[in-house]
């Protein structure tokens, strides 16, 4: 079965520091990986997107991660904001009919002061 | 920046009830998708339509559940006779293809009483 999962469940982290959070993932065949920040009651926002061929792809302080063959990647916050509280889903697309996506469960992130 | 738009915002219904949620997606997109989330869950794939056709469908998607787009620019998700565990956050994305970054509406909240 196809399965995204994603550590840690949660994060308490204080204004001004760096974070990273982990995904692993078992979805075959693959075609790209996806983060997404949420914040609560709101619709995913797209943070980065990387194909199998790419090791690597930033969007301002995000930069993601990705190793096709240990089927890991990571997405690492610097300099975090108070903005930044919410929850950050690791999503991969399973190549077949509909490219249909595969979301993780989260990592909920809380900055604070 | 294009937005996905997603009425209504909340929609409480009796059990055995249907309804309709409505989307429009951004413009000059190709690929439709309805996704859900109930409280506390993971975000879940219910359907994906391009051409004017389902492309895939999850489980979830029984009989209960239909897709249209009656015009050019509305994308429906009808939910005929509803159940208690209807009740989720519906979410609405469109993208201009299938390894192109996905735009999400901002749910509609379904709550069957």
């Amino acid at each position: 079965k196809n399965q995204v999962e994603q550590s840690p469940q949660s994060l308490i982290i204080l204004e001004g520091k760096n974070c990273t959070l982990q995904c692993n993932y078992t979805v075959s065949p693959f075609s790209n990986l996806r983060w997404y920040k949420q914040d609560t009651g709101r619709g995913p926002v797209s943070l980065t997107i990387m194909t199998f061929s790419e090791n690597t792809k930033s969007n301002g302080r995000y930069t993601a991660t990705l190793d096709a063959d240990t089927k890991q990647s990571s997405l690492h916050i610097t300099a975090s904001q108070l903005s930044d509280s919410a929850s950050y889903i690791c999503v991969v697309t399973f190549t077949g009919g509909g490219n249909k996506l595969t979301f993780g469960t989260g990592t909920q992130l809380k900055v604070e002061l | 920046e294009p937005e996905v738009t997603q009425t209504p915002s909340h929609q409480v219904t009796q059990m055995g009830q249907e309804v309709i949620l409505r989307c429009v997606p951004i413009s000059n997109h190709l690929y439709f998708y309805w996704y859900r989330q109930i409280l506390g869950q993971k975000v879940e794939f219910l359907v994906s339509f391009y051409n004017n056709e389902i492309s895939e469908k999850s489980e979830i998607f029984d009989d209960q559940f239909s897709v249209e787009r009656p015009d050019g620019s509305n994308f429906t998700l009808k939910i005929r006779s509803t159940k208690l565990e209807d009740s989720a956050m519906y979410f609405c994305a469109s993208s201009p293809g299938s390894n192109y970054g996905y735009t999400f509406g901002s749910g509609t909240r379904l709550t069957v009483v």
